[in-house]
């Protein structure tokens, strides 16, 4: 079974910073583009960041511009996000997901269960 | 940036009958580059549709979609309980790369 289970969240101070990672199994895992979308408390889904099947190429919404890092690890099958000067409104609950297709661009066909980020004081 | 913006907010049908949701885009989109996804509360969202118009694996029959340029459609043509949820449309094919409708929930009236 394709599966994709996210771990890392947490609650952290404002300024703060917090490291996800996102497990792959059940398929070829470097066949795919990745991303991460999020979903503030009774809102709705925000796309985050996007890497292609091999790290090559890179994209993330300019709300998260300059402070998140998108990464991954294809020998781990793992996706990975650094936010480093969380803020207020970076509290979400945090999916990873792949796309349709080995770039950054494409639908997103699987989709895990989520990790929520809590900034607060 | 190319916003979604999508109609009606809310939308309370019974079962049976047939649903149409919209997405409308702030500028021209490549038909194949439109998706929908339904979520239910507490859950993921899953895909419904991409390419404008295909089923994603597992989709029945009954949701189909439609559409080009700046306007899209979602239409289940008979809804059935597990049907009502919240739906959103999203476009993959600009920069930034991906934006989100703000979503149409779908309730039981």
């Amino acid at each position: 079974e394709e599966q994709l289970m996210e771990s890392g969240g947490g609650v952290v101070r404002p300024g703060g910073s917090l490291r996800l990672s996102c497990a792959a199994s059940g398929f070829t895992f470097d066949d795919y583009g990745m991303a991460w979308v999020r979903q503030a408390p009774g809102k709705g889904l925000e796309w985050v960041s996007g890497i292609d099947w091999n790290a090559g190429s890179t994209s993330y919404a300019d709300s998260v511009k300059g402070r998140f890092t998108i990464s991954r690890d294809n020998a781990m099958n793992s996706l990975y996000l650094q936010m480093n000067s969380l803020r207020a409104e970076d509290t979400a609950l945090y999916y990873c997901a792949r796309v349709t297709g080995g770039l950054t661009l494409g639908a997103f066909d699987i989709w895990g269960q989520g990790t929520l980020v809590t900034v607060s004081s | 940036e190319i916003v979604l913006t999508q109609s009606p907010g809310t939308l309370s049908l019974s079962p049976g009958e047939r649903a149409t949701l919209s997405c409308r885009a702030s500028q021209s989109i490549s038909s194949y580059y439109l998706a929908w996804y339904q979520q239910k509360p507490g859950q993921a969202p899953r895909l419904v549709i991409y390419g404008a118009s295909s089923r994603a694996t597992g989709v029945p029959d009954r949701f189909s979609g439609s559409g080009s340029g700046t306007d899209f459609t979602l239409t289940i043509s008979r809804l059935e309980r597990e049907d009502f949820a919240v739906y959103y449309c999203q476009q993959y094919g600009t920069s930034p790369p991906n934006s989100f409708g703000q979503g149409t929930k779908l309730e039981i009236k």
